[in-house]
């Protein structure tokens, strides 16, 4: 069974710039959650999607949005960005949220210079 | 609206003794707790969890985590630590749509 598939693995942007993640979740999983990771916020969660939907969404400018699409598949999308955007962004699956847990992907690693 | 502390943000133990990491959630409805591992350049990767039923919780490598009501904690341990144990730790709580993770806690294994 195939785990959560993050691309790219890692990331180099300009400030000002726009950027796309993406994330394959694992087959039957209908819940994807996005999060950012910092050495000094920790795990900070974005949103989480489910069938299509965004059910939640944590504390963060507009500047980040996200999007699931039919078979699962989830994009996070970050305009105009920042230095302090730069971060891990960890993408995980559920088969629905409750007491499933997540698989989490590898995650992307973004720098913003 | 849910929340999680993690008491000390560094362990450190020897090889062979008992690990104890404790967590304390505060959740509005009744909780489901986990424990999460991550190695490093990795993700994190479902240790143990709890949802009804037993309190007493084993995860994978030999830990458990105990949940108790009355103290609002679920702290994760493990008899004896092993080298390959080194990693960070993050306990997280579930409500609603949401999932929030602690800060997390890095255990340092001595040989």
């Amino acid at each position: 069974k195939a785990g959560v598939t993050q691309t790219p693995r890692y990331l180099i942007k300009t400030r000002g710039q726009q950027v796309t993640l993406s994330c394959s979740p694992i087959s039957g999983h209908r819940s994807v959650s996005w999060y950012q990771q910092t050495p000094g916020q920790g795990l900070q969660f974005l949103f989480e999607y489910f069938s299509e939907t965004q059910r939640n969404k944590g504390n963060f400018p507009g500047r980040f949005s996200g999007r699931q699409f039919s078979n699962s598949r989830s994009e996070m999308n970050v305009s105009t960005l920042e230095l302090g955007d730069s971060a891990l962004y960890l993408c995980a699956s559920s088969l629905a949220q409750g007491g499933y847990g997540y698989t989490f992907g590898s995650g992307t690693r973004l720098t913003v210079v | 609206a849910q929340s999680v502390t993690q008491l000390g943000s560094h362990v450190s133990v020897s090889e062979g003794a008992l690990v104890l990491l404790r967590c304390n959630y505060s959740s509005s409805v009744p909780p489901y707790l986990f424990w999460y591992v991550q190695y490093p350049n990795q993700g994190l990767q479902l240790l143990l969890k709890y949802t009804t039923g037993a309190t007493l919780v084993k995860g994978i490598n030999g830990f458990e985590a105990e949940f108790k009501k009355s103290e609002t904690s679920f702290h994760l341990t493990k008899p004896s630590a092993h080298m390959s144990d080194a990693a960070e730790y993050f306990c997280a709580v579930t409500g609603g749509f949401k999932t929030i993770f602690g800060a997390g806690t890095r255990l340092f294994v001595k040989a």
